[in-house]
Formats: structure tokens, sequence, C-alpha cells
């Protein structure tokens, strides 16, 4: 059975730290790794990777999948009280399944 | 991308009544999605709503308790059925735009249930 595995559950930094949010998957038919942002109850896209390694940025985020070790990371640079939030990893086969999820708390 | 209106936001319900979530999106979709979030907890998809015939339902979830239609591309609704408390929490209707290189899941708004 597909399964997807986001670490760590939680994590609470500083302002400014950078951070890496792990997510490892186990998959018959791979087809797309996504990343979300959850603040309130819709989450919001951040990045879509496939197997072709391409690093996907945007501003103090960026993320990438290694296809040899079935997982993605994503990272967050200086960041931000605004960062805090669930971030959620999401397999796309024929279907799209979730991981746990982060939890990240960012203190001022 | 796509816009995607979800309606009701948010509802309180009595145990053992049923309610009719809806999704229309703004541009026609192959794929559509319905995701359960109970408190503090990940999504769990329910089903993957096919167009024109039966949905596809995920182990745990039957069609007797959440009966989907998708008569459209564009529209799409989820039905909770004889509702108990257990019942409560969000449920996201999602949509896939530009399979392949470009795929995107867009969510709707989400629904918060409550069932006393």
């Amino acid at each position: 059975e597909d399964k997807v595995v986001q670490s760590p559950l939680s994590l609470v930094v500083h302002e400014g730290d950078t951070v890496t949010l792990n997510c490892s998957y186990e998959v018959t038919n791979f087809r797309s790794l996504l990343w979300y942002k959850q603040e309130k109850k819709a989450p919001t896209f951040l990045f879509m990777l496939t197997s072709s390694g391409i690093e996907k940025k945007s501003g103090r985020l960026s993320s990438i999948l290694d296809k040899k070790e079935l997982s993605s990371i994503l990272n967050i640079t200086a960041t931000q009280t605004g960062d805090s939030a669930i971030y959620l990893c999401c397999l796309g086969t024929y279907k799209y399944i979730f991981g746990t999820g982060t939890r990240l708390k960012v203190l001022a | 991308s796509a816009v995607i209106s979800q309606k009701p936001s948010r509802d309180i319900c009595q145990r053992g009544t049923s309610l009719t979530i809806q999704c229309q999106v703004d541009s026609q979709v192959t794929m559509m999605f319905w995701y359960r979030q109970q408190p503090g907890q990940s999504l769990t998809l329910i089903a993957t709503a096919n167009q024109g015939s039966e949905a596809t339902y995920e182990s745990g979830f039957v069609i007797d308790k959440f009966p989907i239609s998708r008569p459209n591309l564009t529209f799409s609704t989820l039905t909770v059925s004889n509702m108990s408390p257990e019942d409560s929490s969000i449920y996201l209707c999602s949509a896939l735009t530009g399979p392949g290189t470009n795929e995107k899941l867009f969510f709707g708004s989400g629904t918060q249930l409550s069932v006393l």
C-alpha cells in the first residue's frame, strides 16, 4: 500500500532559523510529490516535484526530491512568524494521499 | 490554476441527519477528490469523484455513508449521511489541474462540520 511519512511531527524554532522538513514515501506508481502549507482550513500549494530531481524554489522556500532515497525535503531559510503552519507532503499516483504533516511554530 | 467554491463553510447538525456539501470549480477538471480532516490530524482521502459514474471509495469509507455525485467536469457533492458526533471534521473538496508536469491539487475552502 502506498505510504507517506513526514518528520518531525512538530518543530519549534526562532525567527531567522533555517528548518528542513522531511517526507519519505513508498509507492507503486509514482507520479508526483506535492508540498502544501495549511494555516486555516484549505491547504495552499507550495511545490510540485517529479522524479527528474529538479529543485524548486520560491523565495525563502525550496524543495527537492531524491528518487533513489524515495524522499523529499522542504527547506525554509530565515524563518518568520508567518511561516508558522502545518506543512503537508502529498504523494501523487492515480490518487493523492497526504502524510501526517509537520507542525512548525516560529517564535519571535 | 483553479478556483473552487465550497459550501457551506460550516454547519452544526443533529445526530441522525444528513448534510450535503457542494463543490464548484471555475474550469473543467479531470479529477476531483474529497478529503476529511479530523481534529489534529492530516487529510484522509474519502473518495475520488468520477464524472458520470460511481465514486471510487478508499478503505473505511462506503457509499451508503458518504454518497458522492459528479454530474459534470466542474461540480461535485458529498453527502454525510446519518451523522454521528464522530463525523465532526473538516471536509475538503479538491481538483487536479494540469495533469503531468504542471499538475497541482487545488482545494476548496473547506466545510467545518459539528455534529451534536
